[in-house]
């Protein structure tokens, strides 16, 4: 069965410093890939996404992640963090079925960020 | 831009009387998705409509049901909301294998 799983619940980090946020996944064929970011109350907003090509991807606010298909991960990062990504980061993994089409998301990780 | 609109953004609903969320889109996606998300949790899909064909998921309660008029619009109905209900919903819209767009949600409280 397809399942994404994000291994940390909690990350807090100071405002400068590097991050990384981890997203482990599991499905039989080539995976799309995504990361989305939401605000308290908000719906989500799309970060990055990875389709094919480049492993590495480039996204909004300065974010980017790597596929690794031998690890079936896609860790997002970012070399140095703002306050305003104080947020919940959620990967998802794209997945068709029969001709439907539906993501199925990680847990989430909740990001603070110390000044 | 909204492109992914949801109404009401807050609602207020009694214990077991009928509600209605609605998601409007701008951008003809012929993928459109309900996800009901508890505090703390990830979004967890309801059902989704490709096209016109209804795709429901094996858990989601009878309670809930669907609607797709048009391209558009699509409605969310809760037959009997419980307490167990409260959540956000959140409505999105992809083309065929595309990215999804996400609404900015509708909270719900039962009260």
């Amino acid at each position: 069965a397809q399942s994404v799983t994000q291994p940390d619940i909690h990350i807090t980090v100071s405002e400068g410093a590097s991050l990384e946020l981890r997203c482990n996944y599991s499905y039989g064929a080539t995976p799309y890939l995504f990361w989305y970011v939401q605000s308290p109350g908000q719906g989500l907003q799309l970060l990055l996404k990875y389709f094919s090509g480049d492993t590495l991807v480039q996204g909004i606010k300065g974010f980017e992640a790597e596929f690794k298909r031998s690890q079936s991960s896609f860790n997002l990062r970012k070399p140095s963090v703002h306050w305003s990504d104080a947020a919940e980061y959620f990967c998802a993994v794209g997945t068709s079925t029969s001709g439907t089409y539906k993501y199925i998301f990680g847990t989430g990780t909740r990001l603070k960020v110390l000044a | 831009d909204a492109m992914v609109i949801q109404n009401p953004r807050y609602q207020v609903t009694q214990f077991g009387k009928p509600v209605t969320l609605s998601c409007s889109q701008t951008l003809n996606h012929n993928v459109m998705y309900w996800y009901q998300q508890k505090s703390s949790q990830a979004p967890k899909l309801l059902f989704h409509y490709y096209d016109k064909d209804f795709n429901n998921e094996a858990d989601t309660p009878d309670n809930f049901q669907s609607r797709r008029p048009n391209t558009s619009f699509c409605f969310l109905d809760i037959r009997s909301p419980g307490l167990g209900d409260a959540a956000m919903y959140l409505c999105a819209t992809s083309l065929g294998q595309g990215r999804a767009f996400f609404g900015q949600g509708t909270r719900l409280t039962v009260v």
